[in-house]
């Protein structure tokens, strides 16, 4: 089973309102990612956590916060975000971050729209 | 640097036709190499991958071949069908890290 799981599928929000994506794997991986990725683009990342420690952050503003609460669960908090924040939000795992245990599994992403 | 270099298209086939969608690569050491595939509306998929030099990977009908020597991992397919129609995406991870550098992406579209 190579499945990562994110919710919600859609998120529409104001750019004053707080919200949470959140994203789970069981495939007892031990990094976890977030991309960020506009219409015809290739994704780009955002974050990495190994351990469940953030070891990478690609300079995001921030209003965008990750959080791992578990070695399963990836969260990331948005606040005070802008229009242009509009775009699909992807959730990636993989075994680690070594070559040869890096293979990156992707979830369905979400949608986010920014008011 | 590493950087990723594919078609960048659309491209536009008929179904039961070859596809060949050309990806070649400039990293240092010995990257693994991926193609992606992206439905409309949907995440991305791992559609194969190789972690060698003169690994073929294979999947769903579709081959791709580590070419160390002329830096290429190529795409290919002997017979699309119209549910292949998405965007793929070329990409490789680094001998020293974890980062995935993608190429722009190709999109495919197949006609019955």
């Amino acid at each position: 089973d190579t499945e990562v799981t994110q919710t919600p599928k859609h998120l529409v929000m104001g750019m004053t309102n707080k919200k949470s994506l959140k994203c789970e794997q069981h495939m007892g991986h031990r990094a976890m990612y977030w991309y960020k990725q506009k219409a015809k683009k290739p994704p780009e990342l955002m974050f990495v956590y190994s351990y469940e420690k953030l070891s990478i952050n690609e300079s995001v503003p921030s209003r965008f916060s990750p959080e791992c609460p578990n070695s399963s669960l990836l969260n990331l908090h948005l606040h005070a975000l802008q229009p242009e924040d509009s775009a699909l939000y992807l959730c990636a795992s993989s075994l680690g971050t070594a070559p040869r245990s890096d293979t990156q599994y992707f979830g369905p992403g979400t949608r986010l729209t920014v008011l | 640097g590493n950087s990723v270099t594919q078609m960048e298209g659309p491209v536009t086939l008929s179904e039961e036709a070859f596809l060949t969608i050309n990806c070649t690569y400039t990293a240092t050491g010995y990257p693994s190499l991926f193609w992606y595939v992206q439905y409309p509306g949907e995440g991305l998929q791992l559609l194969l991958k190789a972690t060698k030099a003169d690994d073929k990977g294979s999947n769903k009908g579709f081959e791709a071949t580590y070419r160390k020597e002329t830096t290429s991992f190529h795409l290919e397919k002997g017979s699309v069908q119209v549910s292949d129609s998405a965007v793929y995406f070329c990409a490789l991870s680094g001998s020293s890290n974890y980062k995935l550098t993608f190429g722009k992406g190709t999109l495919l579209t197949v006609n019955p």
